[in-house]
């Protein structure tokens, strides 16, 4: 079965510098949800989208932005980046009119800000 | 407040043996969904067991059952038959329908660890 597909699997950038990562659901899949887990912490929710448009906000830094786009893949845009940004960054996605309420996660992208 | 709680940070189980591990949870949401995700030392996030608030019988995903007593709002995970791979963090997840957000929100997990 498909799953969700995130890429890079792991970055490595500079203080100050910008990162995009990017996130393809599950076909059929048109809600997606971005999450932060922070060495030795739980996933903290940032931003989802349902049908393209922003559907709700988490605790997500101005510095970063994130988006849907018509093919429902999503990028998350992460500018000025700081020590604090390195984490595990998850995308998850839900097929919304299914009758299963599960939120699928992708394998993680692993970024380092040194 | 605090909406998922999982109270043992850590745990051992001999292999083949069953082991239960806590959740507790509130909201004043009377439709709400509960998860308990697998996240091995290689990072991913492996969906377990889904359980709805209106369920009336318990989630089992084979090896895995969900313990669902809304009265305490507890939902602890039982895995039977433990095997050397189910050692990983697990996470107890919660997602509001109707009040809160529809994010999922989760605990701090449990580190599972099975000896042979």
């Amino acid at each position: 079965a498909a799953g969700v597909i995130q890429s890079p699997r792991h970055l490595i950038k500079e203080k100050r510098e910008t990162a995009t990562l990017k996130c393809y659901p599950i076909p059929r899949h048109d809600t997606v949800y971005w999450y932060q887990q922070g060495p030795g912490q739980d996933p903290q929710f940032l931003i989802s989208f349902y049908e393209k448009m922003q559907s709700d906000k988490g605790s997500i830094p101005d510095r970063f932005s994130a988006q849907q786009f018509s093919d429902y893949h999503s990028e998350l845009n992460m500018s000025s980046l700081e020590l604090g940004d390195s984490a595990l960054y998850f995308c998850a996605s839900r097929e919304t009119s299914g009758s299963a309420d599960t939120q699928y996660f992708g394998p993680g992208t692993r970024l380092t800000v040194l | 407040a605090q909406k998922i709680t999982q109270t043992q940070p850590g745990m051992f189980v001999q292999e083949k043996e069953a082991v239960t591990l806590d959740c507790t949870y509130d909201t004043s949401d009377q439709s709400y969904g509960l998860f308990w995700y697998k996240q091995p030392s290689s990072g991913e996030m492996i969906f377990l067991i889904y359980q709805g608030s209106y369920d009336e019988q318990n989630a089992t995903e084979g090896r895995y059952s969900l313990n669902f007593q809304k009265a305490r709002k507890s939902a602890n995970l039982v895995i039977s038959a433990s095997q050397l791979g189910d050692s990983a963090m697990y996470f107890c997840a919660m997602r509001e329908l109707h009040t809160g957000r529809r994010a999922l929100t989760f605990g701090s997990g449990t580190r599972l660890q099975v000896q042979p």
